[in-house]
């Protein structure tokens, strides 16, 4: 079956930076673009952005350019997020998301990783 | 920039019919998806490319569009409904994801 694991909880600094893994499973990993969707504490959801594992190109919203990356490792079926310089209000939850590209939907989701900005 | 706009909240006793719309002015180019979402839960998509209804959601979930506004319609609604609904497309370059703020559905 489908699975998305990601790792887990961290607590960060704010100005540090953040890697968040995802590793997929029971599928070829290379045939769906991965997303990244956040949910700060009593928020709605907030899309960040988007990897093709096939090719590695990826897509990011705007108001996060500059500070956010993802990669790929095909040995191991995992997709990474990077948010650099972070600040009070990343606080959330972060989510992987796996498209179905037929349907065009968010189809399986990782568990989530609760990341927490304090100093 | 593209926004998608819902109602905060939506309240329905049980068996009535709840109706939770999303407003866009790129929406008549846009195909929309909705996902529900139960507390400590991820989202669950439960209409897709507008109408479609994937395998395993229950009938009485149903998705319509006019113009510029998208309504999910949830028929005969029962308590275990309530949760946050979320509708979602692509932004007006078709390059982005776009989330609407959200729909709380309370069951009374």
């Amino acid at each position: 079956q489908v699975q998305l694991v990601q790792s887990g909880a961290e607590l960060m600094k704010p100005g540090s930076s953040l890697k968040v893994s995802c590793q997929a499973s029971g599928y070829t990993f290379s045939n769906n673009y991965i997303h990244w969707v956040r949910q700060a504490p009593g928020q709605g959801l907030q899309w960040m952005g988007s990897i093709n594992p096939s090719g590695g190109d990826t897509k990011f919203a705007p108001r996060l350019q500059g500070r956010v990356s993802m990669t790929r490792d095909m040995s191991t079926s995992t997709v990474y997020m990077q948010l650099r310089s972070l600040k009070f209000d990343d606080t959330a939850i972060y989510f992987c998301a796996r498209v179905d590209p037929v349907a065009g939907t968010f189809d399986h989701w990782g568990q989530g990783t609760l990341v927490t900005v304090s100093s | 920039s593209s926004e998608l706009t819902q109602p905060p909240s939506v309240s329905v006793s049980p068996g009535q019919t709840a109706n939770i719309t999303c407003s866009g002015d790129e929406l008549p180019k846009q195909y929309v998806y909705w996902y529900q979402q139960k507390p400590g839960q991820a989202p669950l998509v439960i209409i897709y490319k507008d109408t479609e209804r994937p395998s395993g959601i229950p009938e009485r979930f149903s998705g319509s569009t006019s113009e510029t506004i998208v309504t999910l319609t949830i028929s005969g609604v029962q308590a275990e409904d309530e949760a946050d609904y979320y509708c979602q497309a692509g932004d007006s370059s078709g390059i982005y994801v776009i989330f609407g703020g959200g729909t709380k559905l309370t069951v009374l």
